[in-house]
């Protein structure tokens, strides 16, 4: 069972409203990811981060995104204005170590739907 | 900018049955290259990696990689309905995330 927590599991949001999805890591990952799956399963990197620093990030997360890991809470990934296309499920992941290692586990994700 | 593509789109084999599934990449210089399987509804899990060019073995399931030819496989062998989920392959270049193909689904039928 994954130990990757996402909450919540279903976000519904209008045009324009913010959408907010946190994640707990598994205990001991500091490096963390955010996906988004779309509806024809293709993921899309967005943020990840090593311990509280972002390593890596898209240009549409840059602008539109809002997204932290701070020490001994929940990883949180808001987007500021959603629209339609942001319909999607977004998943986190975790690792045990850096970029280079391995496997990463990921948690159910979030099913965001924008109306 | 790293390419990952999976064929077939879908699968549908008997019980039994070989399955094999295939990604090609286009980054000559990447490093690490796996295998997830997602079934309806749940995360995706990983089930294979491989580093460097050849074989490996785990279970019912076969990893090849051969870097050359920049492509990487995987193949179950005796197929289970269970194992009926979207398949996802994924490959590190020099970056410092997994870029994931678009899956293959495949149903293995009774």
């Amino acid at each position: 069972n994954s130990k990757v927590i996402q909450t919540p599991r279903y976000l519904v949001k209008g045009q324009g409203q913010k959408a907010k999805m946190r994640c707990i890591p598994e205990k001991g990952h500091p490096v963390v990811f955010w996906y988004q799956q779309n509806k024809n399963n293709e993921f899309k990197f967005l943020i990840n981060f090593q311990n509280q620093e972002v390593l890596q990030q898209i240009d549409m997360t840059e602008k539109r995104f809002s997204a932290e890991c701070p020490s001994n809470s929940p990883c949180s990934l808001e987007i500021q204005s959603s629209e339609a296309g942001d319909s999607a499920l977004y998943l986190c992941a975790s690792s045990l170590s850096g970029p280079a290692n391995t496997e990463v586990f990921f948690g159910k994700g979030t099913r965001l739907t924008v109306v | 900018q790293q390419k990952v593509q999976q064929s077939p789109e879908s699968l549908i084999v008997p019980e039994g049955a070989m399955t094999s599934l295939n990604c090609t990449f286009s980054d000559s210089a990447s490093q690490y290259f796996a295998w997830y399987r997602q079934h309806s509804g749940k995360a995706p899990k990983a089930l294979m990696s491989i580093f460097s060019n050849g074989e490996k073995e785990e279970g019912r399931f076969t990893i090849h990689l051969n870097k050359a030819s920049l492509h990487f496989s995987l193949h179950i062998r005796d197929s289970q309905p269970s194992d009926s989920a979207l398949y996802l392959c994924a490959v590190l270049n020099s970056g410092t995330y997994q870029r994931f193909g678009t899956g293959t689904k495949l149903q293995v039928v009774p």
